[in-house]
C-alpha cells in the first residue's frame, strides 16, 4: 500500500482564520513533507521531516507552521494567510532518497 | 542555468505512438532520478525511480539515464488516451530534497 492521504480536500478561509492541513501515511516511512503547487508550476518543497524532527525549512513565512505529532502523521496549521498562499498543498513521503509518494493535495482558497 | 531543464510543452502525439520525454540536468551530485505523473488537480504519481545510467522498463513504461550526458528519458509505448498528464521528472543528490523540472504536459489524441 503506497497511499498518503490529506484532509481535507478543499479549504476555503478568510484572513483571519487558522485552520489545519492533515496528512497520515502507514507505509512506515520515516520522512514527510509539505509542499506547495501553483497552478502550471511544479511542487515547491516547504518542509521536511525526518524520523519526527523538522530537518528541513525552505525559509517559508511563519504563518505556517509545521507539526509531526508522530511517525505517521502530518499537519500544517494556517494563520493569517494571504490570497496568494492559495494553492494546492501537497503532502509526501519516503523511505528512500527520492522516492517520495504524494497524496492527493489539499486545494486551498484564501479570500 | 537552471538545475533541471525540462520543456514544458504542450506535446500532442496521436494514440498508438511512442512518446518520449526528456530533462537535461547540470549539477552531477544527483543520484537518483524520477518520473511522476500528475493529472490536472491531483498529486503526483511516481512512474519510475532509478539511481543507475541505463534503461529501466515497466509496462508500457521506460526510464533512460545518461550521467555521461546528464540526459534522462521516459519512453511510453502504445501511448493511450489516458496517458494524458503533465509529466515531472525529478532529481536528487542523495538527501531530502528533490529537484523538479517544470513538467512537460502532454495530450494523447484519440
Amino acid at each position: 500500500d503506497t497511499e498518503v492521504t490529506q484532509t481535507p480536500k478543499h479549504l476555503v478561509m478568510g484572513m483571519t482564520n487558522k485552520k489545519s492541513l492533515k496528512c497520515e501515511q502507514h507505509m512506515g516511512h520515516r520522512a514527510m513533507y509539505w509542499y506547495k503547487q501553483k497552478a502550471k508550476k511544479p511542487p515547491e518543497l516547504m518542509f521536511v521531516y525526518s524520523y519526527e524532527k523538522l530537518s528541513i525549512n525552505e525559509s517559508v513565512p511563519s504563518r505556517f507552521s509545521p507539526e509531526c505529532p508522530n511517525s505517521s502523521l502530518l499537519n500544517l496549521h494556517l494563520h493569517a494567510l494571504q490570497p496568494e498562499d492559495s494553492a494546492l498543498y501537497l503532502c509526501a513521503s519516503s523511505h528512500n532518497t527520492g522516492e517520495q509518494f504524494f497524496g492527493p493535495g489539499t486545494r486551498l482558497t484564501v479570500l | 542555468q537552471k538545475e533541471v531543464e525540462q520543456d514544458p510543452g504542450p506535446l500532442s502525439v496521436p494514440e498508438g505512438a511512442i512518446v518520449s520525454l526528456n530533462c537535461t540536468y547540470s549539477n552531477s551530485a544527483f543520484q537518483y532520478f524520477m518520473w511522476y505523473r500528475q493529472y490536472s488537480r491531483k498529486g503526483p504519481e511516481l512512474l519510475m525511480y532509478t539511481y543507475s545510467s541505463g534503461n529501466k522498463e515497466d509496462g508500457r513504461f521506460t526510464a533512460q539515464v545518461d550521467k555521461s550526458s546528464k540526459y534522462i528519458s521516459l519512453f511510453i509505448r502504445d501511448s493511450q488516451p489516458s496517458d494524458s498528464a503533465t509529466y515531472l521528472c525529478a532529481m536528487s543528490a542523495g538527501d531530502d530534497k528533490i529537484i523538479f523540472g517544470k513538467g512537460t504536459r502532454l495530450h494523447i489524441l484519440p
